[in-house]
């Protein structure tokens, strides 16, 4: 089954601009995750998050996290052609490390 | 450095026959291995989970099994492939006793008609 939701489904922009995705879930967690896929490709990990953190950053790349409303979002600055694709969170609940996905965001990112 | 391998890349299967994935990881020991089915356009459904050579637990009851004969090696297998079986199939791995990163191998389209 999958727990998170993101929002929105799909997103277009122009290169430069800020792309902000969210993620909900419905369950107490230990980490959260998100991660990158190219079409027709496999998923690559970006950031990962713990239920103790409020924010993290990694290069072009802002996740933030609010456990009372069991959110997360992922901000890519100053984005690039180079950055289209589909965006998944994924939640690790306590316990074995399973991830459990969201629905995904396509980013369209235009020159 | 680690590497995972999975194989073939796209495969067209008819209704009734077997079907054989198979996924490889080089540069770890002990890996936690997965497999996931994406449906086009969704996200990824967990369908078997290993912890070690010969345990498999499924999470979803369905028309498929996995196997893990060595430490690396990580196999789905069905006896009768359905046309609902058509998708996305990746394998992923994790290191145990970490906070759970998976690294993904590059995915295995099936279509069965």
């Amino acid at each position: 089954s999958q727990q998170g939701e993101e929002d929105p489904q799909a997103l277009s922009i122009q290169e430069g601009e800020n792309a902000t995705m969210n993620c909900s879930y419905k369950t107490s967690i230990n980490n959260l995750q998100w991660y990158r896929q190219n079409s027709g490709r496999g998923l690559v990990h970006l950031i990962l998050i713990r239920s103790n953190e409020r924010e993290k950053h990694s290069g072009r790349l802002r996740v933030t996290l609010d456990t009372s409303k069991k959110s997360s979002s992922l901000l890519i600055t100053a984005s690039r052609a180079a950055d289209t694709a589909s965006y998944f969170c994924a939640t690790v609940n306590t316990g074995f490390q399973k991830l459990v996905f969201g629905t995904g965001t396509r980013l369209l990112v235009s020159p | 450095s680690q590497t995972i391998h999975q194989w073939p890349a796209t495969l067209v299967q008819p209704v009734g026959s077997p079907l054989s994935l198979e996924c490889t990881v080089e540069g770890t020991s002990n890996p936690n291995l997965y497999w996931y089915r994406q449906a086009a356009g969704r996200g990824l459904q967990l369908l078997f989970y290993s912890v070690g050579i010969g345990q498999i637990s499924s999470e979803v009851p369905q028309n498929l099994s996995a196997s893990r004969p060595q430490d690396r090696q990580f196999i789905l297998s069905s006896k009768k492939l359905l046309l609902s079986d058509s998708g996305f199939y990746l394998c992923a791995w994790s290191r145990t006793g970490t906070s759970g990163e998976q690294y993904f191998g590059p995915g295995t389209r099936l279509t069965v008609t």
